[in-house]
């Protein structure tokens, strides 16, 4: 079946570090990515997404890109903040099923 | 945000209870759906529904019921709730945007089952 697997995690991090968190699927056909994040205490929250190959999907500073050579979708950052510690979740979604499907989530710690 | 309110947002109960969460939503959205969050399994879909009395299993289904008789209130039910059953409970909602959805989610409910 469908699955995301991300690196696994903690990750912990100097502030102004280069941020890397790997995640690729599985899938039969070309699902829609997804990363969320989760900040202590609170829901998730959609941080960006692509829709197709080499889309490349970018917000607050983070970036993503659709690669199906490899089924990744990495998350990257170029300088991470003390205010991006938590927990972030790769997802897949098939337009058809309506169902999305996680990774196990990488909790990410930075230290000022 | 999505409109999507959760109650109760922590609840203790004690094993054998049955328990009812409630997701609402303002925006009438077709789709909704209930995770649990668990360490180590991120998001696990129990069910899912895609319009009023439309609902089907997700793949933690066991021990949980659901119901919508209205598009904007999707219920939650455990039957005699299991401490296998504590964890946070996420509602959520599927919104079209561009030329794809896009889930949005409810703050959760935190259930610990003594």
């Amino acid at each position: 079946g469908d699955s995301v697997t991300q690196m696994e995690g903690p990750v912990t991090l100097s502030e102004e570090a280069f941020l890397t968190i790997n995640c690729t699927y599985t899938a039969t056909g070309y699902p829609s990515l997804f990363w969320y994040v989760q900040y202590p205490g609170e829901g998730l929250q959609l941080l960006l997404k692509a829709t197709k190959a080499d889309d490349k999907g970018s917000n607050k500073g983070f970036e993503a890109t659709y690669r199906k050579e490899t089924t990744s979708f990495h998350l990257e950052k170029g300088s991470v903040q003390v205010s991006d510690s938590a927990v972030y979740f790769c997802a897949s979604l098939f337009q058809g099923a309506q169902k999305l499907v996680f990774g196990q989530g990488t909790r990410l710690t930075i230290n000022p | 945000d999505a409109g999507i309110t959760q109650s109760p947002r922590h609840k203790v109960t004690e094993t054998g209870t049955p328990v009812t969460l409630r997701c609402h939503q303002t925006e009438n959205h077709r789709y909704m759906y209930w995770y649990r969050q668990d360490p180590g399994h991120g998001l696990r879909l129990i069910h899912y529904s895609y319009g009023v009395k439309d609902t089907d299993k997700g793949e933690v289904s066991d021990g949980y019921s659901v119901s919508r008789s209205k598009t904007e209130d999707f219920l939650l039910t455990l039957e005699s709730a299991t401490s296998s059953q504590t964890s946070v409970y996420f509602c959520a909602i599927s919104r079209r945007f561009d030329s794809s959805y896009e889930q949005y989610f409810g703050p959760g409910t935190r259930l610990t089952v003594t």
